[in-house]
């Protein structure tokens, strides 16, 4: 069974705490995602690599970094967590040349609260 | 304005109806895609359009092209169809955006027994 499996489920951090999102995937995809879902507004994308080492911004970077340094995994990066960056955080993968949502491979998300 | 929207936000109905969640675009697409969010977040993908009709089980999606318009009907609800169901539609293959889905807000559905 392909899985992508985020690190955490839950997670409670303070505000100006460095956060670490981890997503491993086990299909040997070169495309992977990091979203957040908030109510009303759908899931937006953060950052996207399509590669090792590969990194391209999406709608809403700003406050997060991400880092690829193995295929199998992508790490987001809230690099002093703000209380307007809880939210739920869902990670994804697809192979190359398709499009995320032919295949679809979320993780479970990980549900974050900044205090 | 978002650029996809859904209707309804919320829908409840009784087992055995027949649902309709709608969703409309405002932007060139090169494909439509319908997802399914179950309670604790997971989400797997139901149906990839293009054009015309797809089918699985008690699943039906459309879509009309011309009308930037698709529909997903669930045939004899059933409480394990209650979930939040998503559009999202793909950029044209050449803006180089095809990864970049642009989703709706969802439709959360709650079929009772």
């Amino acid at each position: 069974d392909v899985k992508v499996t985020q690190s955490s489920r839950y997670l409670v951090k303070r505000t100006g705490e460095k956060v670490f999102l981890e997503c491993v995937q086990d299909m040997d995809h070169e495309n992977m995602f990091w979203y957040r879902q908030d109510p009303g507004l759908g899931l937006r994308l953060i950052y996207f690599s399509y590669d090792v080492k590969m990194k391209e911004k999406g709608d809403i970077p700003e406050g997060y970094s991400v880092s690829r340094e193995k295929k199998e995994r992508f790490s987001l990066i809230l690099e002093s967590a703000s209380t307007n960056q809880t939210s739920m955080y869902l990670c994804a993968s697809s192979s190359l040349g398709t499009t995320i949502g032919e295949e679809a491979f979320f993780g479970q998300g990980t549900r974050l609260t900044v205090v | 304005k978002n650029e996809v929207e859904q209707s309804p936000q919320n829908l409840t109905a009784q087992e055995g109806e027949f649902i309709t969640i709608n969703c409309s675009y405002s932007v060139g697409i090169s494909a439509l895609h319908w997802l399914q969010q179950h309670p604790g977040g997971g989400i797997v993908s139901l149906f990839m359009l293009s054009s015309g009709k797809k089918k699985h089980g008690r699943l039906i999606a459309t879509i009309n092209i011309q009308e930037k318009h698709s529909s997903l009907h669930i045939t004899a609800s059933h409480p394990r169809d209650s979930a939040v169901y998503i559009c999202a539609v793909a950029p044209p293959l050449f803006s180089g955006g095809y990864n970049k889905l642009i989703f709706g807000a969802g439709t959360r559905l709650a079929v009772h027994p």
